[in-house]
């Protein structure tokens, strides 16, 4: 399977501040997703990230708060605006390719908001 | 809508002794059922997956998973225990009518005593 690089690895950052977490494919996937997952919980998927156009945000998340580019299929950017201690989580990156039926991971951002 | 349960938050066993790590599932469609490994400060690996076919599926590091499409359940297995597989489980379903989006479930955690 692909290889996600995603960075950074972890950032400490300042409440009413915002950090954009890229991810990196070692080859061209069909999708790419993001999820959050908070401490001591399970994935919650944020946004689908659409090649070319408007990611595909879950309920309870908004692009002006999770802004997402994808300009091509390898790479892609998730940004947290505005944070507040409750934005305090790990950020993950999967993609999966179409004809694939399982996805993968990057190693996370580990974000703290203090 | 989709769903995962793991009922346990938390397993406990010996080394050398066999594991089971359960997971329910509810999908309108058949499923398409995964299992991944979260080792501290990293990503999600995939560990193993159903799509079709043989209903006992095997993969990395010795694990097995039993489908059991009566009781809508997806269990991780594994014959002997190391204290290596010690970290946090997700199982995760998929849809597959066209589906893309894989919903995960709380995760167990399981500590492997020596």
């Amino acid at each position: 399977s692909a290889v996600i690089s995603q960075k950074p690895s972890r950032d400490i950052c300042q409440r009413g501040t915002s950090l954009t977490i890229q991810c990196q494919v070692d080859s061209q996937v069909t999708m790419m997703f993001w999820y959050r997952q908070q401490p001591g919980q399970s994935l919650t998927l944020i946004a689908t990230a659409n090649q070319g156009s408007e990611a595909t945000y879950e309920s309870g998340f908004v692009i002006d708060k999770f802004p997402i580019s994808r300009p091509n299929l390898t790479f892609s950017t998730l940004t947290v605006s505005n944070m507040s201690p409750e934005d305090s989580s790990i950020y993950l990156c999967s993609g999966r390719d179409r004809g694939e039926t399982e996805a993968f991971f990057g190693q996370g951002t580990r974000l703290t908001v203090v | 809508a989709q769903s995962v349960a793991q009922p346990e938050d938390q397993v406990n066993v010996a080394e050398g002794n066999p594991l089971t790590v359960k997971c329910t599932y509810s999908v309108s469609g058949n499923p398409y059922l995964f299992w991944y490994v979260q080792y501290p400060n990293r990503g999600l690996q995939f560990l193993l997956k159903y799509i079709t076919g043989d209903n006992l599926v095997k993969g990395s590091y010795g694990f097995e998973a039993e489908f059991n499409k009566s009781q809508t359940s997806f269990h991780l297995k594994k014959p002997s225990a190391l204290v290596s597989d010690s970290a946090l489980y997700f199982c995760a379903v998929r849809e597959d009518t066209g589906g893309f989006k894989t919903i995960f479930g709380a995760g167990t955690r399981l500590f492997v005593k020596a």
